[in-house]
C-alpha cells in the first residue's frame, strides 16, 4: 500500500526563520516518485519538485531545498529565510497519493 | 491558456440531485486524476483514469460516485443523489502518458449541496 504521512498539521513561523516540513512515505515499490506541491490561499495547486527513488541527491532551488533519505523513507522540505508569501498548504505526494498537507503560516 | 480546465468552478445542488464535474486535461495528457478536498483538509485521491480506462478507483466511494474519461471529450466525475457531506472542492489533475511525471492541476470545482 502507498501511504504518505505529514505529521505536522500546521506550523507558524516569523518571517526570515527557516522551516522544515516533514514527509514520511511507505511503499513496497522499488521504483517510485515523490513530489511536493504548494497550495496558496487562492486555492490552486502548484508543482514544486519531483524526485525519483534512485536519486538521493539533495536539491536546492533558491530558498527551497529538499532532503530525500531512502533509509528513513523521508522526503523533507526546507524553506530558508521564510517570507509571508510562503504561507500556504504544502503537500507531499508519492506518485498520485497525497499526504494530508502541512499548513505553513509565516508572520511578518 | 492550455492548462487543465475544470468546469463549472462553482456548482450548487440540492440534496438528491446529480452533480457532473468536467475536466479537460492539458493538451497531450492522457492521464487524469480526481481528488476531493474538504474544508481545511488535505487532498484525498479518488480515481485515476486513462482514456477509456479506469486504472485505480481505490479512493472512490462505493456508491453514487462514478468517473469516466472517454476517447473524445472531457473526463466527467458524476455524483448521484448528492448529500450535504459531498460539499467539497473537487480537483482534477492531468499528466503525460509517461508514468510518474508531475501532475498539473485545474482550479477545482467547488460543490455546495444545499
Amino acid at each position: 500500500a502507498q501511504k504518505v504521512t505529514q505529521a505536522q498539521t500546521e506550523i507558524s513561523v516569523v518571517e526570515k526563520e527557516d522551516v522544515t516540513l516533514d514527509c514520511v512515505y511507505e511503499t513496497r515499490d522499488t521504483t517510485y516518485y515523490l513530489f511536493w506541491y504548494k497550495q496558496p490561499p487562492s486555492g490552486e495547486l502548484v508543482f514544486l519538485i519531483r524526485r525519483n527513488s534512485f536519486d538521493e541527491q539533495n536539491e536546492i532551488s533558491g530558498r527551497y531545498s529538499w532532503n530525500f533519505q531512502k533509509s528513513t523513507s523521508s522526503f523533507n522540505f526546507t524553506i530558508t529565510a521564510s517570507q509571508v508569501v510562503d504561507s500556504a498548504v504544502y503537500f507531499c505526494a508519492l506518485s498520485f497519493y497525497f499526504g494530508s498537507g502541512t499548513k505553513l503560516n509565516v508572520k511578518p | 491558456n492550455a492548462g487543465v480546465m475544470q468546469n463549472p468552478r462553482h456548482l450548487v445542488r440540492r440534496r438528491g440531485q446529480e452533480a457532473r464535474l468536467r475536466c479537460s486535461p492539458m493538451k497531450g495528457h492522457s492521464h487524469v486524476y480526481w481528488y476531493r478536498q474538504l474544508p481545511e483538509e488535505g487532498l484525498k485521491f479518488m480515481v485515476y483514469l486513462q482514456k477509456e480506462n479506469i486504472i485505480d478507483e481505490s479512493g472512490m466511494p462505493k456508491e453514487r460516485f462514478s468517473a469516466e474519461f472517454p476517447k473524445e471529450g472531457p473526463s466527467i466525475l458524476r455524483i448521484q443523489q448528492v448529500v450535504r457531506g459531498d460539499s467539497a472542492a473537487y480537483f482534477c489533475a492531468s499528466s503525460l502518458p509517461t508514468e510518474n511525471t508531475e501532475a498539473f492541476f485545474g482550479q477545482g470545482t467547488r460543490l455546495t449541496v444545499v
